[in-house]
């Protein structure tokens, strides 16, 4: 079982502002490990949203924007739009550098 | 294009192994490592794994070591994963994913998945 934590819903109203919390410990994320967030659009593979913490890759808009502070790390959708609605999930290591995956959190565009 | 374009569906038997292909076209395949990430029906991301296509170094999920044996084949832009033993829970979307590893930027670039059941 993944060992970060995000709620498993969220949703909101079209050009709403949403937040996706993505809670780890000392051991990873607050050990000071990037975060990286995934888009997974239903029925598709996962699609890389954020590196680095906060970092877009091209082609990403800038409506998604990541943060990290402490041992927890954040993803935010402004201007929530329908095409929007997807599994996000966020991406640390741990101390034996292994990749961990957040538990994902399911957006819904009301 | 930069992708990544797995190996075919899978149904095997509890007991057997099954061994999956990702080929690499686009870039330098030695220049980054391949993740392997599973996805049970319904549920989220497990990553399995990790090797380095620069020189065949692995990093294997704790609960996989003894199961899984990760390769690549740099003469054909080509890394493989093979699962042995497969259980029911094995049931799953195996994916293969660019990954620069702990110092890179994230998994950049995902095959399709490769959908493999464990059924008697």
């Amino acid at each position: 079982q993944s060992v970060l934590t995000q709620p498993p819903s969220v949703s909101g109203a079209p050009g709403q502002r949403v937040t996706i919390s993505c809670t780890g410990s000392s051991s990873n994320i607050g050990a000071g490990y990037d975060v990286h967030w995934y888009q997974q659009l239903p029925g598709t593979a996962p699609k890389l949203l954020i590196y680095g913490n906060s970092n877009r890759p091209s082609g990403v808009p800038d409506r998604f924007s990541g943060s990290k502070s402490g041992t927890s790390a954040s993803l935010a959708i402004t201007g929530l739009q329908a095409e929007d609605e997807a599994d996000y999930y966020c991406q640390s290591y741990d101390s034996s550098l292994s990749a961990l995956f957040g538990t994902g959190t399911k957006v819904t565009v009301l | 294009q930069v992708q990544l374009v797995q190996s075919g569906a899978e149904v095997k038997k509890p007991g057997a192994s099954v061994k999956v292909s990702c080929k690499a076209s686009g870039y330098t395949f030695t220049s980054y490592g391949i993740s392997w990430v599973r996805q049970a029906p319904g549920q989220g991301l497990e990553w399995m794994g990790w090797i380095s296509a620069y020189n065949g170094n692995t990093n294997y999920a704790q609960k996989l070591q003894g199961r899984v044996t990760m390769t690549t084949d740099t003469s054909t832009s080509t890394a493989y994963m093979e699962l042995r033993s497969l259980r029911s829970d094995d049931t799953a979307v195996y994916y293969c994913a660019r990954d620069g590893g702990l110092y890179g930027d994230g998994m950049d670039v995902w095959g399709q998945g490769t959908t493999v059941t464990v059924s008697s």
